[in-house]
């Protein structure tokens, strides 16, 4: 059954280093979301994807972040300068469309 | 603006008993969707149901029933005979259609019910 990979599972970073966490979308969808889930909390949309742009994205979304489908495959999440309140488990999503977002088994993102 | 409210926070049974997981949302749209999600130990995000707004038919699959009530804007979720192997967390969702994209938006998620099932 095809399924959302993402890489590393797990990334340490310092504070104020650049990250980039990767995801790769099942093959057929053609919309792409990142989410983030604080440890203990709820899961917190960030940005949606569709047709090589962003369609939506949330506050938490600024401009130290980004996102890049570079090839037909990969998806990708950056992270210029990373805060220690990024510390938090990062899932990447995919959709075909109005059906269900079938989720990645997510990366966990510690800052130092 | 979309919102999920699941009230309750750590929910304990024991085995074979049933429990139910409540969830209300609040949106302005007339079209959007209803999602459960369960989040096991390990981390990952597991779907298990979507419902539109126009079906209010209640789902059963198996041990998992789905009651979905527009009157009150509720989904509540119900485990019949618990197992163990049910304790996770479970997370309820609402998306509302977006037209010019032709997908679901963002999913707002609840904040999430702990569910501990004792053997």
């Amino acid at each position: 059954e095809p399924e959302v990979t993402q890489t590393p599972s797990h990334q340490v970073t310092q504070m104020g280093q650049e990250v980039i966490l990767r995801c790769v979308p099942i093959s057929n969808h053609l919309y792409f979301y990142w989410y983030r889930q604080i440890l203990g909390q709820k899961v917190e949309f960030l940005v949606s994807f569709y047709n090589n742009e962003i369609s939506e994205k949330s506050e938490i979304f600024d401009d130290q972040f980004s996102v890049e489908r570079p090839d037909g495959s990969n998806f990708t999440l950056k992270i210029r300068s990373t805060k220690l309140e990024d510390s938090a488990m990062y899932f990447c999503a995919s959709s075909e469309g109005l059906e269900e977002q079938f989720f990645g088994p997510g990366t966990r993102l510690t800052v130092l | 603006a979309q919102k999920v409210t699941q009230a309750q926070t750590e929910i304990s049974v024991v085995e074979k008993e049933d429990v139910t997981l409540d969830c209300v949302y609040e949106t302005r749209d007339t079209t959007y969707y209803l999602f459960w999600y369960k989040q096991p130990p390990s981390g990952e995000l597991v779907f298990l149901i979507r419902r539109n707004s126009f079906d209010e038919q209640n789902e059963i699959s198996g041990r998992y029933s789905w009651n979905f009530q527009k009157s009150t804007s509720s989904f509540n979720f119900t485990i019949t005979a618990s197992q163990v192997v049910d304790s996770a967390v479970y997370f309820c969702a609402l998306s509302e259609a977006q037209e010019m994209t032709g997908a679901n938006s963002k999913l707002t998620f609840g904040k999430g019910i702990t569910l501990s099932v004792r053997p």
